[in-house]
């Protein structure tokens, strides 16, 4: 069965810091995997996702993800944070034997001025 | 192109009461989904439908229905509704799983009292 398990339901970093947000997955098959940003009393939006083209994923406003299927990991990073980047993340996999996306628990990122 | 739209974005309900939370979606996408989103919880799947007339449980489907007899509509029931039933319930939609990303509307923030 697939998992995912997100490392730190919070995360503070300050403004031009760099932001990593840790995820790791469980599953039997290759996985599809996926970062989403929720903002406040919005619905979620895509950021990035890995699917199996290449092992490093650029996503939109700075945001990358590097699949190392050694550690079963998919961590999100970004060089320099903004206070816009303020938000919750969920990391999610969706395996190739079904239909459903599993979520993480979510990391909120707090940015520091 | 407005996507994923969910009604009504906010409902106090009593216990006992039933109620229907409705999706729409512009995109032409089979599949869609019911989450409910708790508080350190991530998001679990409640149901899913991978097209008109056929629907699915996911992880938490008790206390709730759904049909789907057009694609563009998925509505969401609660029957009797319950004080464990107070979530954010999300409602998205994909072209199809796997290896494409799923749209979310804005949310429906219901509270059973």
């Amino acid at each position: 069965a697939q998992s995912v398990t997100q490392l730190g339901s919070h995360v503070s970093v300050s403004e031009g810091a760099l932001v990593l947000l840790r995820c790791n997955y469980s599953s039997s098959v290759p996985p599809y995997l996926f970062w989403y940003v929720q903002y406040p009393n919005q619905g979620l939006q895509l950021l990035l996702k890995y699917t199996s083209a290449a092992t490093l994923v650029k996503g939109i406003n700075g945001f990358e993800a590097e699949f190392k299927k050694s550690e079963t990991s998919f961590h999100l990073t970004k060089p320099s944070a903004h206070m816009s980047d303020a938000a919750e993340y969920f990391c999610a996999v969706s395996d190739t034997g079904g239909f459903k996306t599993i979520f993480g628990a979510g990391t909120r990122l707090f940015v520091k001025a | 192109n407005a996507g994923v739209t969910q009604t009504p974005k906010f409902r106090i309900l009593k216990i006992g009461q039933s109620m229907t939370l409705q999706c729409t979606q512009d995109m032409n996408h089979n599949y869609m989904y019911w989450y409910r989103q708790d508080p350190g919880m991530g998001l679990k799947l409640i149901y899913y439908s991978v097209g008109a007339g056929i629907t699915d449980k996911g992880e938490v489907p008790n206390g709730y229905n759904v049909s789907r007899s057009t694609t563009e509509d998925f509505p969401l029931r609660l029957e009797l509704a319950a004080p464990s039933q107070t979530s954010v319930y999300f409602c998205a939609s994909s072209y199809q799983e796997l290896n494409t990303e799923a749209f979310f509307g804005q949310g429906t923030r219901l509270t059973v009292v």
